[in-house]
C-alpha cells in the first residue's frame, strides 16, 4: 500500500489530454512538501518529467504539466502521442514514520 | 552529463547480504548539494524508496528496511554503497541508484538515474 495514491491505468486516444492523480495526507502532499513526476517506459528506469510541483527539467516537451493543491498532485499530458505510453509515477517527502522517500503505486498510461 | 552505474551480485543466497556498488561519473560525488539514493523496484511493481547518503556521510533509510540497511560513501572512488542483511526471496527486484537535487528543504527529486541491476534472492 502506498503511501500516494495513483490510479492504476488511465487511457487515451492520440492527441487527447489526460490527467493522472497522486492523493497524499497531512505528512506529505498537504504539508507543502513538493511532488515530483517520473516517466518508466518499458524496460528502462524512471526518468524525471517534473520537479517542484510544476517544473520541467531541459529537453520535456511542454505537453506535460504538473500542479499541486491540497493534498493531491496531478499530471498533465496534452496531446498525447504513442510514446507517452508508459507508467508514471509521483514522488514527495513525507515527514511521518512512513520514510522520506514516497512514491506513488504507479499509473499505466496506454494510447489506445 | 552525470552517469550513474550499478554492479554487483545478481544472485544472493537467502540469508546472506546483498551489496551493490554505485559509480559516479562525469561529476564529483562529493560538489554540489546532492543527496545518493538507492531505490528498488520489483518485478512488475512500484518504487520503493531504500535510502539516502550525503558525501558528509550523514544517512537516512526507509523505516520498513532500516534495521538491515547500511548506505556509505567512499568519495576517493566517487562512488557509493548499498548493504543489504538477512535478504529473503522478497528483496528479489531491481536495484536504482539514483542523484537527488533539492527543491526546497526537505523536499528533494531523482534527477540522474542509473539503468537498475537486478538482484535475485534464490538457493
Amino acid at each position: 500500500q502506498s503511501v500516494l495514491t495513483q490510479p492504476p491505468s488511465v487511457s487515451g486516444a492520440p492527441g487527447q489530454r489526460v490527467t493522472i492523480s497522486c492523493t497524499g495526507s497531512s505528512s506529505n502532499i498537504g504539508a507543502g512538501y513538493d511532488v515530483h513526476w517520473y516517466q518508466q517506459l518499458p524496460g528502462t528506469a524512471p526518468k524525471l518529467l517534473i520537479y517542484g510541483n510544476s517544473n520541467r527539467p531541459s529537453g520535456v516537451p511542454d505537453r506535460f504539466s504538473g500542479s499541486k493543491s491540497g493534498t493531491s498532485a496531478s499530471l498533465a499530458i496534452t496531446g498525447l502521442q504513442a510514446e507517452d505510453e508508459a507508467d508514471y509515477y509521483c514522488q514527495s517527502y513525507d515527514s511521518s514514520l512512513s520514510g522520506e522517500g514516497v512514491f506513488g503505486g504507479g499509473t499505466k498510461l496506454t494510447v489506445l | 552529463q552525470v552517469q550513474l552505474q550499478e554492479s554487483g551480485p545478481g544472485l544472493v543466497k537467502p540469508s546472506q547480504t546483498l551489496s551493490l556498488t554505485c559509480t559516479v561519473s562525469g561529476g564529483s560525488i562529493s560538489s554540489g548539494s546532492y543527496y545518493w539514493s538507492w531505490i528498488r523496484q520489483p518485478a512488475g511493481k512500484g518504487l520503493e524508496w531504500i535510502g539516502r547518503i550525503y558525501t558528509s556521510g550523514s544517512t537516512n533509510y526507509n523505516p520498513s528496511l532500516k534495521s538491515r540497511v547500511t548506505i556509505s560513501v567512499d568519495t576517493s572512488k566517487n562512488q557509493f554503497s548499498l548493504k543489504l542483511s538477512s535478504v529473503t526471496a522478497a528483496d528479489t527486484a531491481v536495484y536504482y541508484c539514483a542523484r537527488a537535487s533539492s527543491s526546497g528543504y526537505p523536499s528533494y527529486y531523482f534527477d540522474y538515474w542509473g539503468q537498475g541491476t537486478l538482484v535475485t534472492v534464490s538457493s
